[in-house]
């Protein structure tokens, strides 16, 4: 079936760190990726997706590239800051209904 | 705009109660998901709306768990008997339409802790 894998958090990093969280994912056919991130005391919301191998996404200085060869989705910030400190959620979306299945979620703190 | 709304925030309840959660979609979104969040989990979809018919209830545990949304706007999520294994945050997301091109818009969450 299908599903998603996320590296293990927590993960603590400096301010200006470099930030990498694994996500790999399995799936028949070929499936929408999503990242969503959870601040402190807020609902979901969506960070970045791509829908086609290939794909780069990216918003706030975020990005994660779709590699259909390794089935991973891995999300990168080149400059981590305090403010960015939150749960992120890789996600699979695959078919006409859009339901999504996430991963555990992975937590960053950032410290300044 | 307003975002999703959900009620109450916060539930405690024994188990073997009943419960039942509120929730209030985006002005205008046909599609409505339930979902369940055990701690350290990541969310998993209970329940997918159309307006007000099911597209997906396949991970429903529908012995206890029932869910409407019958003039497409709002829905309820009802609990009964709850069990200590559904303490858990109980998310709800809308789209302006099905598929994975819409994105999802998530409410708050109603954290219940089954005693």
């Amino acid at each position: 079936g299908n599903s998603v894998t996320q590296m293990e958090g927590p993960v603590t990093l400096s301010e200006e760190a470099f930030l990498t969280i694994n996500c790999t994912y399995t799936a028949t056919g070929y499936p929408s990726l999503f990242w969503y991130v959870q601040y402190p005391g807020e609902g979901l919301q969506l960070l970045l997706k791509a829908t086609k191998a290939d794909d780069k996404g990216s918003n706030k200085g975020f990005e994660a590239t779709y590699r259909k060869e390794t089935t991973s989705f891995h999300l990168e910030k080149g400059s981590v800051q305090v403010s960015d400190s939150a749960v992120y959620f890789c996600a699979l979306s695959r078919g006409s209904q859009g339901n999504l299945i996430f991963g555990k979620g992975t937590k960053l703190s950032v410290k300044p | 705009e307003a975002g999703v709304a959900q009620s109450p925030r916060y539930k405690i309840i024994e188990k073997r109660q009943s419960v039942a959660f509120w929730c209030n979609p985006i002005s205008g979104h046909a599609t409505l998901y339930w979902y369940q969040q055990i701690l350290g989990q990541g969310p998993k979809l209970l329940i997918q709306f159309q307006n007000n018919g099911v597209v997906d209830d396949s991970q429903l545990p529908k012995d206890r768990f029932s869910a409407e949304r019958l003039k497409g706007v709002d829905s309820t999520l009802k609990i009964q008997p709850a069990k200590l294994e559904d303490s858990a945050v109980y998310l709800c997301a809308s789209s302006l339409e099905t598929g994975d091109s819409y994105e999802q818009y998530f409410g708050p969450g109603t954290r219940l802790t089954v005693t």
